[in-house]
Formats: C-alpha cells, sequence, structure tokens
C-alpha cells in the first residue's frame, strides 16, 4: 500500500537553528500539507500546497516556516530559527484527485518529532 | 463557538458496549467531513468519511446534521482494539482540516 514518508523521525536541535523536515508524497497525489501536535494537544493545520504554490496557510505558518517542492518527489517543511515552542510532531499528508482532491481523504505520513532545547 | 469542539473524555467502556461520540463546528460552509482514528504518538488515520445521508461501516455507523452542524460516530460491539482517541475532523476547503480535540477511548476486558 502506497504510503507517504518523514525522515528525520526524530530531530533534536539548538534554539536558533534552522531544521529542514522532509516528506515523500504518495506518487500520483497533488496536494500536500504540513500539519503539528504539540504534545498533549490537538492536531493543527500548517499550510497545504498545491501546483507549487501555498493553497491556503494557517496564522501559525508565519515568516519562519516555508515549504519547498524542490523535485519531483519531496515536499519539505524549513524552520528557521526554531524556537522551544517548536518542538512538536510536525505530520506531513497528501491527498490525491481520484479521493476527493483537497476535500477528500488526507493520508499522513508517521511524523517528525522535533525537539528544540 | 470552537471550530471543532468534541465530548471531552476519557470514555472508559467494557467489551462489547455501545459508544457515541458527538462533534460540532462552527463553519457553516465547511465542505467534507471525516473521524480519523490516533493512536498513541502515532499519525492520524481515516476512520471513516462522514455523509450527509448517514453511513455505516461494519461497527461504526456516522451522522452528519448540516443544520446543526453536528457530527457524531458510534460504535457498536466494542473491541479492545478500539482503544485510541477519536479526532472529529473538518475540512474547510483547500486541505484545511481542522482537528477537534479528539476524544479517548479506553476498552476495557
Amino acid at each position: 500500500e502506497p504510503e507517504v514518508t518523514q525522515t528525520p523521525s526524530h530531530q533534536v536541535t539548538q534554539m536558533g537553528q534552522e531544521v529542514i523536515l522532509r516528506c515523500v508524497p504518495i506518487s500520483n497525489h497533488l496536494y500536500f500539507y504540513w500539519y503539528r501536535q504539540i504534545l498533549g494537544q490537538k492536531v493543527e493545520f500548517l499550510v497545504s500546497f498545491y501546483n507549487n504554490e501555498i493553497s491556503e496557510k494557517s496564522e501559525i505558518f508565519d515568516d519562519q516556516f516555508s515549504v519547498e517542492r524542490p523535485d519531483g518527489s519531496n515536499f519539505t517543511l524549513k524552520i528557521r530559527s526554531t524556537k522551544l515552542e517548536d518542538s512538536a510532531m510536525y505530520f506531513c499528508a497528501s491527498s490525491g484527485p481520484s479521493a476527493g482532491g483537497p476535500t477528500g481523504e488526507l493520508f499522513f505520513g508517521e511524523g517528525s518529532r522535533l525537539t528544540v532545547l | 463557538r470552537k471550530e471543532v469542539e468534541q465530548d471531552p473524555g476519557p470514555f472508559n467502556v467494557p467489551e462489547g458496549a455501545t459508544v457515541a461520540f458527538n462533534c460540532t463546528y462552527s463553519n457553516s460552509a465547511s465542505q467534507s467531513f471525516f473521524w480519523y482514528r490516533q493512536d498513541c504518538r502515532k499519525e492520524p488515520k481515516l476512520l471513516m468519511s462522514v455523509y450527509s445521508s448517514g453511513n455505516e461501516d461494519g461497527r461504526f455507523t456516522a451522522q452528519l446534521n448540516r443544520a446543526s452542524q453536528y457530527i457524531s460516530l458510534l460504535i457498536r460491539d466494542s473491541k479492545l482494539s478500539d482503544s485510541a482517541t477519536y479526532l472529529c475532523v473538518v475540512n474547510y476547503g483547500r486541505g484545511k482540516l481542522i482537528f477537534g480535540q479528539g476524544t479517548e477511548l479506553s476498552v476495557k476486558p
């Protein structure tokens, strides 16, 4: 069964450092997303991406964050100058036109746990 | 009203019990609705989509009331393996899923 893969599974970084989280969405999917979940809290939308541009972003997704699809397979989330409060599980997700596109089912990766010290 | 609000948990039930989860949402323009399941420290996984006419998948039944902006999930004949957190999820469009806080279910032998 096709799946969304994420790397690294866990990253520890010092406050102020830059972090790049990587995702390989399901190959025929066209819509890509990042969500985060702070420990003990709900899953929060960060950004959706389609046709090589951001289609929707939340208030959390400020100038500290950026996304990129550098090639035909990877989808990355860059967090500049990390803060303690950026510590969370970051989930990548994708969806495809056959499953309703951006209004249909999202398939989530297993997440990248970011710890900022 | 919160964007997506769920019953507070946890729900502790014996095997075989029927349990119901409720959810309300604030945006009447919401386009699609889902129940996801999340096991401890794992990614959310789709349990079922929720349709206006109501839908059933085995022991699970989902209902949507657009007028009341209310979603429900009924689990019959609970199994130990149903223990998880159940997330009510509303799609506000363009992939922006808004998750509820989740309701933890613990099914005991």
